[in-house]
């Protein structure tokens, strides 16, 4: 079983919508992560999390909020999306003192 | 302000041959590297990393160098094979453990038979 897990895998949706993005993680970590993907880009960081109470803003935060609902779930939600926020989009986790982050699937996000 | 880059976007290499992945940076801060690799319709993996206080760090087929003052390091596969085929990101963080990593925007790398 992945221990990183992404619903959905893949989504299209229209402008204006509202879309969330759901991460679950068996690995019993604390830290957990938000990032896109675009192509020439590499992987940008939306938000992270380092415990359940704790929420900060990434590189890229504007036009996205995210909720830690327990230690293993943490949500990416696009209030109203628009379609720069075409993307991949990869959940991660990561274990306290260590730099080693674990992905998930990812979710390939399409917004028209 | 990209400040892990790597420049090569894609590199095709010869089986068998040894195959070389580029990464410069530019904040002087950053003291710990990683690499990761990813196929297709999967998230990245990590695959090896170095801290500033070496220049080397080796396992297996994978071999990292670090030269600091040229803000340069570089990932070497020996011998390159067909599974090595991927994206593969650089990535670095300021102080060890301090866990928030900044990537660079990868390079795809095919192994041809």
């Amino acid at each position: 079983d992945a221990d990183v897990t992404q619903t959905p895998r893949n989504r299209i949706t229209k402008t204006g919508k509202r879309i969330m993005l759901e991460c679950s993680q068996t690995k019993g970590h604390d830290r957990m992560y938000w990032y896109r993907q675009d192509p020439g880009l590499g992987l940008r960081l939306i938000y992270y999390s380092f415990d359940v109470k704790d929420i900060n803003k990434g590189e890229i935060s504007d036009g996205y909020s995210v909720s830690r609902q327990a230690q293993a779930k943490f949500s990416l939600s696009l209030e109203s999306a628009i379609p720069n926020q075409t993307a991949l989009y990869f959940c991660a986790t990561s274990d306290l003192g260590t730099d080693t982050q674990y992905f998930g699937p990812g979710t390939r996000l399409t917004v028209l | 302000d990209q400040q892990v880059k790597q420049n090569s976007p894609s590199l095709s290499v010869q089986e068998g041959r040894i195959s070389i992945l580029n990464c410069d940076y530019t904040n002087s801060m950053f003291d710990y590297f990683l690499w990761y690799k990813k196929y297709p319709a999967e998230g990245p993996t990590f695959l090896i990393s170095i801290s500033s206080i070496k220049d080397k760090n080796e396992d297996g087929r994978f071999t990292v160098f670090l030269n600091k003052s040229a803000k340069h390091l570089s990932l070497h596969i020996v011998p390159s094979q067909p599974g090595d085929s991927a994206v593969y990101f650089c990535a670095a963080s300021i102080i060890q453990g301090a866990q928030k990593l900044v990537f660079g925007q990868g390079t795809r790398l095919t192994i041809n038979p």
